[in-house]
């Protein structure tokens, strides 16, 4: 049974690009969510979704978007990177029906130049 | 902003030792869990209680939690140093939606 997969593991970029990190849920799973941590600090919510949209978000601008493809994985979008948004990039999945624990992917570890 | 806050921020301790570590966070909440992490990789999760639970046990780990307190500790025996990681309380609102909110973590170093 396959946990929670995130692509890519490492990721170079420079201010002004755009990325796109994926995540694939663990088998079972409808629910995903992403959380940024910074180093040094705990993971903060950037958003979850549930059925192709998302349901909640925490306080991020608009540059973070996502999206959430019919069999369940997720990709997590962001524009006009700054350097500021170097961090590890967590995605997270649960099944709906059972509002407990979370499982979290490997993350993405994202550098920003 | 991170609602729950461990304490102590590091902690350091000999194989065999038992380490606890703190949390406290601010709002009610449906359930707290605890979280694994090795040097920047992915949370693994450790064990999860309920608001209504008082006391949890898994293997080497036995959590508490005191709602009225807003706090919990999560206590490991025997430590060992492969549990050398940093370690997260994480709780969710019971207001709305299932978003974790994470402490900054307590940073434990078994050392053999």
């Amino acid at each position: 049974d396959a946990g929670v997969t995130q692509s890519p593991t490492h990721l170079i970029k420079t201010r002004g690009q755009q990325v796109t990190l994926r995540c694939s849920p663990k088998s079972g799973h409808d629910t995903v969510s992403w959380y940024q941590q910074a180093l040094g600090q705990g993971p903060q919510f950037i958003f979850q979704y549930y059925e192709e949209e998302e349901r909640q978000r925490g306080n991020f601008p608009d540059r973070f978007s996502g999206h959430q493809f019919p069999n369940y994985s997720s990709e997590l979008n962001v524009n006009a990177l700054l350097l500021g948004d170097s961090a590890l990039y967590l995605c997270a999945s649960r099944f709906a029906g059972r509002q407990e624990t979370q499982y979290f992917g490997p993350g993405t570890r994202l550098l920003v130049l | 902003s991170q609602q729950g806050e461990e304490d102590p921020q590091a902690l350091s301790i000999q194989e065999g030792e038992n380490a606890t570590m703190n949390c406290s966070y601010k709002t009610s909440i449906n359930n707290l869990q605890w979280y694994r992490q090795n040097s920047g990789r992915g949370l693994v999760h450790l064990i999860l209680i309920r608001s209504n639970e008082r006391e949890k046990h898994s293997g080497r780990l036995r959590v508490t939690l005191d709602t009225s307190k807003k706090s919990s500790s999560l206590l490991i025996t025997a430590s060992r140093a492969a549990d050398t990681a940093s370690y997260f309380c994480a709780t969710d609102s019971n207001q709305a939606g299932t978003a974790l909110i994470f402490g900054k973590g307590t940073t434990l170093s078994v050392s053999s």
